[in-house]
């Protein structure tokens, strides 16, 4: 069966960086492309970036430029997607999702919460 | 990047309608269009991909459409599983972007 499993809820201070991995079961992660989706709380998706099966090059969208950073490790089958210098407006549940045909396959979701 | 303008953005039905909701981009693109249903706490799920190709599993009374810049989402006949929040998504061109998503309230 394809999943994606991230980790778990996160509470952090503005200005500290936080981490979520994705691990994907079921299929060879090296063949996909992944993808990050964030929702802030009430609001629309908002898409973050996408890390290549490939070599696991990435592109991130502008707003991200400087504070993500989006990794992979083959040996595990995990994606990792790392947003630093945190502020309140950056609490949100964070998805990382599978590119087939759009999103086929999603991760259950990981809140972040930024709070001092 | 492409703007996706969504409309209704709330929608209020009954069992049994047939609701159409509708999503128009800021410029002409393929037909690299998703329409996704999301309910409260859950991630999104995939229903529609390239415009008008049904995702395996999902059911038939959902159906999309595409006429130049204007896509849409159809059910043909509401079920009360399907009220949830929708969302178009382009995948043409990075950035991907959404809409702003449509709930479906029941009437």
């Amino acid at each position: 069966q394809v999943q994606l499993v991230q980790s778990g809820a996160e509470v952090k201070k503005p200005g500290a960086s936080v981490k979520i991995s994705c691990k994907a079961s079921g299929y060879t992660v090296t063949s996909y492309y992944m993808h990050w989706v964030r929702q802030a709380p009430g609001q629309g998706l908002e898409w973050m970036g996408i890390i290549y099966s490939s070599g696991g090059s990435t592109n991130y969208a502008q707003k991200f430029q400087g504070r993500v950073t989006m990794t992979r490790d083959t040996s595990t089958s995990t994606v990792y997607m790392e947003l630093s210098s945190l502020r309140s407006e950056d609490t949100a549940v964070y998805y990382c999702a599978r590119q087939y045909n759009g999103m086929d396959v999603w991760g259950q979701g990981t809140t972040v919460t930024v709070s001092s | 990047d492409i703007q996706m303008t969504q409309s209704p953005s709330t929608l209020s039905a009954s069992v049994g309608d047939r609701v159409t909701i509708t999503c128009r981009a800021s410029q002409t693109f393929s037909s690299w269009l998703a329409w996704y249903q999301q309910k409260p706490g859950k991630a999104p799920k995939l229903l529609i991909y390239k415009a008008s190709s049904l995702e395996s599993g999902v059911p038939s009374r959902f159906s999309g459409s595409a006429s130049g810049t204007e896509f849409t989402l159809t059910i043909s006949s509401l079920q009360p599983d399907d009220f949830a929040t929708y969302y178009c998504q382009q995948y043409d061109s990075y950035p991907w972007t959404f809409g702003q998503g449509t709930k479906v309230e029941i009437k």
